[in-house]
This record gives structure tokens, C-alpha cells and sequence, in this order.
């Protein structure tokens, strides 16, 4: 079974530049997450879909951070323009409809903004 | 709103050791309770689940049970080895449909020989 994948895998890029990220959950998962994990701390949810329609999106700083999902497949993640403590981990998760699921992990795209 | 405080780490101790790692949450109703691990140099993976009151989730040596009465959710290893050395993520999860899952700060672990 294909695990979730996300892309890059790594970025850097200076303050005020844009930055987009990419998500292909585990076929068949309804559920897609995006977290952000800054160094020593857990994951923070920024924002969550089921299918292709937001569910939770209290997190995420809307006034620079988007994010879609079409289709109900895979998502794309953007920051426009970065700030530098956007400098983190970004997760992408997915997993079924229930709350006794666990959630699949891609590796993360590691962000650091100069 | 929901909530999950862990025991700051890290937390070091010898092989063999006795390993308690504290997890207490906050919830509205009736989550489910999750331990995560995450390995040097790897992503996120379950470690270990409850999904009621009084369950016992186990693997790996690791045992985990679902306290109701004090919102408590405990990790515990008779026996630790090198190899257990890592972050573990204590996490609850509540709700149908419009679930959402959410992450304690972490507690790194290091076992020495």
C-alpha cells in the first residue's frame, strides 16, 4: 500500500517570497490534514478536510497561509508571503471518516525561511 | 476546547530501565486516545490506541490504558531498550465526520547502554 505522499522535501526561501507544498493522501482516505511542526514542539493542526470540503480551519493564518483540495484527493498547501517564524515541518496526514482511526504520515516538507 | 498536556522531557534513562511517560487531556465528550512515535530521522507512526473508557492498548512492550475518571492516558515499558529512543506524541481524537486529532508537545526519550 502507497503511504501519503508529500513534496518538496525540503525548501528554503526568504521572507516575503511564496512557498506551496504538496499532499497525495493514502487512496480511498476522506480525511486530509495539514500540520505544522515547529522544532521541540508537537504537530498543530492548521487545517483539516473531509472529501474536498474544510472541516477545521481555526489555525490557519488565513491572512497569509491557503489551502485546497480538489477533487477530494490531493491538496496543496501555500504561504504567501512567508514570515520567518513560519520556519517549521509541515505535515500532510490522512486517514478514514471515524475517530478511532489512526492517521497515515507522509516524511514532511522542512521549511526554513531566511 | 480539547486539550493534551504531556511530561516535559527529555527523559533519559538506562537500558532496562522502567519507563513512564505522563499524558492528561481535556475533552468535551468521548475522544480517542492515541500514542505516536517518531524515530530519529522518521515520520509519525502509531505506537498504540484506546478507543473507550478502561481499554488497554498495547505494542511493541508499550502499554497505554484510557482513564476516564482522571483523563488520563499513561505510557508505560517494563523494559527499555537503545532502539526505543525517540519522541513520543501523546494525541485524542473526537468526533464523527468533522473529527479532528490533536497532538501533545511531545517528550523525547533517550536510552543509554
Amino acid at each position: 500500500e502507497a503511504g501519503v505522499a508529500q513534496s518538496p522535501r525540503y525548501k528554503i526561501i526568504e521572507k516575503r517570497q511564496s512557498v506551496a507544498f504538496w499532499c497525495n493522501p493514502i487512496s480511498g482516505h476522506a480525511t486530509l490534514y495539514w500540520y505544522q511542526q515547529i522544532l521541540g514542539q508537537g504537530p498543530k493542526l492548521l487545517i483539516q478536510f473531509q472529501n474536498n470540503g474544510v472541516v477545521d480551519d481555526s489555525q490557519l493564518p488565513k491572512d497569509r497561509f491557503s489551502a485546497e483540495r480538489l477533487k477530494g484527493v490531493d491538496s496543496t498547501l501555500k504561504i504567501q508571503p512567508a514570515k520567518l517564524e513560519d520556519s517549521a515541518v509541515y505535515l500532510c496526514a490522512s486517514a478514514g471518516v471515524t475517530a478511532n482511526e489512526k492517521l497515515f504520515f507522509g516524511s514532511g516538507t522542512q521549511l526554513s525561511v531566511l | 476546547g480539547d486539550s493534551v498536556t504531556q511530561m516535559e522531557g527529555p527523559v533519559t534513562l538506562s537500558e532496562e530501565a522502567f519507563l513512564t511517560i505522563n499524558c492528561t487531556y481535556t475533552a468535551t465528550g468521548y475522544p480517542s486516545l492515541f500514542w505516536y512515535v517518531q524515530y530519529p530521522g522518521e515520520g509519525l507512526q502509531l505506537l498504540l490506541k484506546a478507543t473507550k473508557a478502561d481499554d488497554k492498548g498495547s505494542n511493541k512492550g508499550f502499554e497505554a490504558t484510557y482513564r476516564k475518571e482522571t483523563t488520563s492516558f499513561h505510557l508505560e515499558k517494563g523494559s527499555v531498550q537503545v532502539s526505543d529512543s525517540a519522541v513520543y506524541f501523546c494525541a485524542l481524537s473526537e468526533g464523527t465526520g468533522g473529527f479532528k486529532t490533536i497532538f501533545g508537545a511531545g517528550t523525547r526519550l533517550f536510552v543509554k547502554a
